[in-house]
């Protein structure tokens, strides 16, 4: 069955930028779309925002400018860059298959999640 | 952006005991798009049900969903030692796709 994995580096420094991947396995990359989340510490969940296969974005506003989403198909993985971070981006981060706003069926797959810690 | 508040915050049940989760929405929920996903300690949320009221892949028949416009519901039949945990609703029919601050389902 499909599964994510994420990756990168768990430690980045105030107004640095954040990057991680995820790579699909056991299945297609195709025809879905790829969503980024995030949980701070002891709170809820945040949608950061979702690439669908042909590179189609939509982002949360909230976060403004600072985010990118990309997918590089060759490679079954889609990646997170997030600019100019400080200690309130500090969160677990997820990446999630998706369907999109338009289909009725939610986040199916989950990675394990990732834990990035924004400190000097 | 549509804010879901779900209630109550803290559930305490025993196991086999009925529980029942409450997700409210600032604005109607477009075309039922509303999910309910469930963590544990450690590990990533998991998908229970999908527009308001479908049960994803291997999920027992004791949970179920419930829901239209603002109000919808999830529904644990009757409470396994293994349901105990955080369960957070999503809507995903308006962007930004927004989720419920949780509630946390906690053995009495």
């Amino acid at each position: 069955q499909v599964q994510l994995q994420e990756s990168g580096p768990g430690l980045v420094k105030p107004s640095e930028t954040l990057s991680l991947t995820c790579t699909v396995s056991g299945g297609f990359i195709d025809s879905y779309y790829w969503s980024w989340i995030r949980q701070p510490p002891g709170k809820g969940l945040e949608w950061i925002g979702y690439i669908y296969y042909s590179g189609n974005t939509n982002y949360n506003p909230s976060l403004g400018s600072r985010v990118t989403i990309s997918v590089d198909t060759s490679k079954k993985h889609f990646s997170l860059r997030l600019t100019s971070v400080t200690a309130a981006d500090t969160a677990v981060y997820y990446c999630a298959r998706d369907c999109g706003t338009s289909c009725p069926l939610g986040m199916d797959v989950w990675g394990q999640g990732t834990t990035v810690t924004v400190s000097s | 952006e549509i804010v879901l508040t779900q209630s109550p915050g803290t559930l305490s049940l025993s196991p086999g005991e009925r529980a029942t989760l409450s997700c409210r929405a600032s604005q109607s929920v477009r075309s039922s798009y509303l999910a309910w996903y469930q963590q544990k300690p450690g590990q990533a949320p998991r998908l229970l049900i999908y527009g308001a009221s479908s049960r994803a892949t291997g999920i027992p028949d004791r949970f179920s969903g419930s829901g239209s416009g603002t109000d919808f519901t999830l529904t644990i039949s009757r409470l396994e030692p293994e349901d105990f945990a955080v369960y957070h609703c999503q809507q995903y029919g308006t962007s930004p796709v927004t989720f419920g601050q949780g509630t946390r389902l906690e053995i009495k």
